[in-house]
């Protein structure tokens, strides 16, 4: 079964911190994956997105992400974090050809100033 | 300029009344989708359609029906509103690489 999982739902980091956060999946086939960030009260918004290829793909607003199929993860990363980076990021597993696709629970990153 | 809107933006209904959501996408994509998010639940799928005329239940269908009339629109309909239908609804379109894109939401308390 496809899953993903997101096993921190909080992460808290001084603004100008390094971040890392973690996504693991699990599906058999040719995963294909995402971020995405929710700001409060707005939708969804795509930061990055892996098909194939070189396994760290870069983002918009300096994040990137690196894909590990050893590892089955997909974790995000930005070497230093604004105050204005607070908000939910969410993992998204998709399938070649899929309809549908699946949604990690979603870290909530707060930054302290 | 907004791909994918929402009407309306807040909605109070009460319970019982009939309930529809609007969404309009400008991307031309094939596939369109509606969510709804509650804390706990993340986002979860209420229906989907891969184009005009085509609709699909998701993984929470009940109690929703859903509209493609067009490519470009998408709706969802509460035919008779309840209390637990309380919640923030997201529309998003997308392709066939599993690329979706969001609409502002719609927050709906049914009272």
């Amino acid at each position: 079964a496809q899953s993903v999982t997101q096993p921190d739902a909080r992460v808290t980091v001084s603004e100008g911190a390094s971040l890392q956060l973690r996504c693991k999946y699990s599906y058999s086939g040719t995963p294909y994956l995402f971020w995405y960030v929710q700001y409060p009260r707005q939708g969804l918004q795509l930061l990055l997105k892996y098909y194939s290829g070189d396994p760290v793909v870069q983002g918009v607003n300096g994040f990137e992400a690196e894909f590990s199929k050893s590892n089955s993860s997909f974790h995000l990363r930005k070497a230093s974090v604004h105050w204005s980076d607070s908000a939910v990021y969410f993992c998204v597993l998709s399938a070649e050809n899929a309809y549908k696709v699946i949604f990690g629970k979603g870290t909530h990153l707060h930054v302290l100033p | 300029e907004a791909a994918v809107t929402q009407s309306p933006r807040n909605k109070v209904a009460v319970t019982g009344g009939k309930v529809t959501l609007s969404c309009n996408q400008t991307n031309n994509h094939n596939n369109m989708y509606w969510y709804r998010q509650d804390t706990g639940h993340g986002l979860r799928l209420i229906h989907y359609s891969y184009g005009a005329g085509s609709t699909e239940k998701g993984d929470i269908p009940d109690g929703y029906k859903a509209s493609r009339p067009s490519q470009e629109n998408f709706s969802l309909i509460l035919e008779l509103a309840t209390p637990s239908q309380t919640s923030v609804y997201f529309c998003a379109s997308g392709g066939t690489g599993g690329e979706q894109y969001f609409g502002p939401g719609t927050r709906l308390t049914v009272l």
